[in-house]
């Protein structure tokens, strides 16, 4: 599996969008970008995922370059519950084990 | 609707005990079942995963065992415990067989070993 970076830390104030960014440059073409969130003392959540296109649900939006190299999680109106870790990872098709990094500790300002 | 269940919620053991965590899924035929371990400030780690009843794979070695007994049973074992065993476990289960397919985490097992 590619190997993914990610800031350790952001802060958002609470209403405005959230932009996680995420670094993948030696994705390849197989390979699926996923987000995971983990609010603390609970397990991970998948928020997300996609391959190539941009994607979009209840919970958030991925925007993915056009060379797959690099990707965002946007958290389009984000709230205090949305304080977590977020994490990237970037698996094969049809492969489920995911190798989980230390992800981005965002906090919501109040 | 399907639901991960894991118990117990904390744990702590004294060291060179046995242990056993259990997991069990509802609402789903024949789902993978995964077993992570976090240590404090730490990623995820996968330790074992299974495609089926009494098929096993280790991902990192250890003192520590997993069985399937039943398709919707996930237990985790050790003999005896050791210090560097302490950690938050966690177990998960996803559909087979398709690419889009996410794990679904439990609610994890915060293990402390004195």
């Amino acid at each position: 599996d590619a190997k993914t970076t990610q800031p350790p830390s952001m802060d958002c104030a609470e209403g405005r969008a959230a932009n996680l960014p995420c670094n993948h440059s030696t994705i390849s073409g197989n390979e699926y970008v996923y987000w995971y969130r983990q609010i603390h003392s609970q397990g991970p959540q998948y928020i997300i995922h996609g391959l190539k296109n941009n994607e979009t649900n209840e919970m958030a939006s991925l925007i993915i370059t056009e060379d797959r190299k690099s990707s965002t999680l946007i958290l389009p109106h984000a709230t205090l519950r949305d304080t977590a870790v977020y994490y990237c990872i970037v698996t094969n098709f049809g492969n489920e084990k995911l190798t989980f990094g230390t992800g981005t500790r965002l906090t919501i300002i109040p | 609707s399907q639901t991960i269940h894991q118990w117990p919620a904390t744990l702590v053991q004294p060291v060179g005990s046995p242990l056993s965590l259990e997991c069990t899924v509802e609402g789903t035929s024949n789902p993978n079942l995964y077993w992570y371990r976090q240590a404090a400030g730490r990623g995820l780690q996968l330790l074992f995963y299974s495609v089926g009843i009494g098929q096993i794979s280790s991902e990192v070695p250890q003192n520590l065992s997993a069985s399937r007994p039943q398709d919707r049973q996930f237990i985790l074992s050790s003999k005896k415990l050791l210090l560097s065993d302490s950690g938050f476990y966690l177990c998960a289960w996803s559909v087979p067989g398709g690419p889009y397919q996410p794990q679904h985490f439990g609610d994890g097992t915060r293990l402390s070993i004195l």
